[in-house]
């Protein structure tokens, strides 16, 4: 059981390549995520995923698109990359209990981060 | 928007003593609230989480508190060990969604 993975784990990019960081879970869990981290700034979501076939914008999705074709997998992509997008993006995934009408949240797990560089 | 604030932004402590950490969440509805460990270079990692029918959690020498009426909630280490060295960030679950806020961080420092 490998929870949650990304590649890749370093990345250079040039201002105006494209790129596509893959996460992938094996833990059947529903909900999946991108988060950047930079500095004193925490962790900011990009976009979210609630099942296969549908995504949603986070916090700062400016710049990215995501696509969710299968469950296990969530893909987070830079279609021109700018230095303002040099960061270290982490994906995480999550599941909830049945609660009826009631939403219960429950934990998110992380995958180790993508470090990316934009020059 | 929802908004969680995280004081301080940085701590140190003598090995061996308290550390608190303390978190305010502006949504009246949130009612989880996890709490993450990050070592450098490495993943955030659960280490302990409330609810918010729970006023207190305790898990050996790690302890979280939630006061609803105030909107605050505090993580609390006692006896402090080099290896507690670390970023720990707080989050708040949103409304209606499955996503959190999460706070700026605090980096903690133990000083052996």
């Amino acid at each position: 059981n490998a929870g949650v993975t990304q590649t890749p784990k370093f990345r250079v990019l040039k201002t105006g390549q494209s790129m596509t960081l893959l996460c992938a879970q094996d833990m059947n869990h529903e909900y999946m995520y991108w988060y950047r981290q930079d500095p004193g700034m925490g962790l900011r979501l990009i976009h979210y995923s609630v099942g296969e076939g549908t995504t949603a914008k986070g916090e700062v999705p400016d710049g990215y698109n995501v696509s969710r074709l299968k469950k296990q997998n969530f893909l987070l992509g830079l279609e021109s990359a700018a230095p303002s997008q040099t960061s270290v993006y982490f994906c995480a995934s999550s599941f909830s209990l049945s609660g009826g009408a009631r939403l219960i949240q429950e934990t998110q797990y992380f995958g180790p981060g993508t470090r990316l560089l934009v020059l | 928007g929802e908004n969680v604030e995280q004081h301080p932004s940085t701590l140190s402590v003598q090995e061996g003593d308290s550390a608190v950490i303390k978190c305010t969440y502006s949504d009246s509805a949130s009612n989880y609230f996890p709490w993450y460990k990050q070592e450098l270079g490495k993943r955030p990692q659960l280490i302990i989480d409330i609810r918010s029918n729970v006023g207190e959690k305790k898990d050996q020498r790690i302890a979280v508190t939630l006061n609803k009426t105030a909107k605050h909630f505090s993580l609390h280490i006692t006896e402090t060990q080099p290896e507690d060295s670390a970023v720990y960030f707080c989050a708040a679950s949103i409304r209606g969604t499955y996503k959190y806020i999460f706070g700026t961080g605090t980096r903690l420092k133990v000083l052996a």
